[in-house]
Parts: C-alpha cells; sequence; structure tokens
C-alpha cells in the first residue's frame, strides 16, 4: 500500500535518553518534513529535506537531527530527550516541494 | 513575523453549512491549503487554492482572496463524521507550509 509509515506509533521516554523516530515513503518524493504538533499550537516544521542528500533547518529545530541517504527514509534523531519534547510527530512528503504534503499516522512520544 | 489567524472552535448542527475562516500574514504567497483532522490521526488534504475564487469539491468549498489575505472552507449539509480540526496553511515564498492552530468543528445532532 503506498504512502509513508513512522515507526514507533508511541514511545515513553527517559529525559537525556537518545531516541530515532522512522519515516519511510514509497510514493518517490522528493522533499520530506518533520513536524511536531502540539495542544493549541500550529504544526512547526523541525526540518526538511527537498531532495536525497540535503537537509534543512525549520522553524524548530534545536535538539533534532535529520539525515536524507536515500529518497525513502527520513529519520528524526533527538540526541538527548527532554520533557519539552513531548509532542506527536509527523513526517510528510510531497513530489518536489511545492505541492499537497502527504502525512504519515504519527509518533506520539512522551518524555519523562 | 508570519501569522496565520482561525477561530478556535466552532459548534454547527447536522444537516446546516458551517464556515470556517482563515485569515494570513506571510511572507510571499504560493498557495493556501485546507487540511482535515480527525482526533488522533494525521492531517488529510481537504483543498488547495492559489488563484481567487471559489473551489468546490463535493460539499466542501474553499475560497481565496489574495489581496485581502482572507480564506474560507464552506462545508455544507454537515454530517456527524465531519466532526474535526480543519486547518489552515500557507506556502511562503520559500515553499514552507506555514499553518495555523486549526478549528475544531462540534457538529451537534
Amino acid at each position: 500500500i503506498a504512502g509513508i509509515t513512522q515507526a514507533p506509533t508511541s514511545q515513553i521516554l527517559a529525559a537525556g535518553r537518545r531516541m530515532t523516530l522512522r519515516c519511510t515513503q514509497d510514493m518517490r518524493h522528493n522533499a520530506m518534513y518533520w513536524y511536531r504538533q502540539d495542544l493549541g499550537l500550529g504544526l512547526r516544521l523541525i526540518h526538511y529535506s527537498n531532495t536525497a542528500g540535503t537537509t534543512g533547518k525549520g522553524e524548530v529545530p534545536d535538539g533534532y537531527s535529520v539525515s536524507r541517504a536515500n529518497t525513502d527514509d527520513f529519520p528524526l534523531t533527538l540526541a538527548s530527550a527532554v520533557p519539552s519534547q513531548t509532542s506527536v510527530y509527523f513526517c510528510a512528503s510531497s513530489p518536489n516541494g511545492q505541492e499537497t504534503q502527504y502525512f504519515g499516522p504519527g509518533t506520539r512520544l512522551l518524555v519523562l | 513575523g508570519q501569522n496565520i489567524d482561525q477561530p478556535t472552535e466552532m459548534t454547527a448542527t447536522e444537516g446546516a453549512i458551517v464556515q470556517i475562516n482563515c485569515t494570513y500574514q506571510t511572507s510571499g504567497f504560493n498557495g493556501l491549503f485546507w487540511y482535515q483532522q480527525h482526533a488522533g490521526e494525521a492531517p488529510t488534504f481537504l483543498s488547495y487554492n492559489v488563484l481567487d475564487g471559489l473551489e468546490e469539491k463535493g460539499r466542501f468549498s474553499s475560497f481565496l482572496s489574495r489581496s485581502k489575505g482572507y480564506s474560507y472552507l464552506l462545508l455544507k449539509e454537515l454530517q456527524m463524521k465531519d466532526s474535526a480540526s480543519y486547518l489552515c496553511a500557507v506556502l511562503d515564498s520559500n515553499y514552507q507550509l506555514i499553518w495555523g492552530a486549526g478549528t475544531k468543528l462540534i457538529i451537534k445532532p
């Protein structure tokens, strides 16, 4: 089934631990994005990638890193988690960065 | 700064019509999107406007006025399944989506 998958679905993480959220798409989209969604706030862009091999910083990049080794995968890493990173994380993709974005199901992360 | 405003919450009756407004101030404009998000789920695409006017898609329509920095989403013949949050987003000059906080729509029987 074509689309975007994310793993894990949810996670409880101790503060200070390292965590990688996985995102994979099979639509051959060039552009991919990581957002966080917090109650009362709009989706906020963490990092993006316009094509394999390139990445860029979004509105709230601090404490997060990404890589884009190939077209399909776009993992997001929290090097040392803090409670303020408790959120719902969505991965999204679009064909070339100027069109509709399609979202994965999200990862619910609780940092204690 | 960039800003997108939409009402936090609206209530409507099943079978009725509701209009959700969105105003924006962004650095550049390359189109406006509306997404639907049911509780606990991912946003899903509803509509896209880049030129002024009304785009109709079944029970849903979206309107854009670029000179006024204004859009609305019109939902007709409301159904209980339309209970969701509706997100307005603008593609800015850097082709980044700027998102509003969303409007939670509650449908009552």
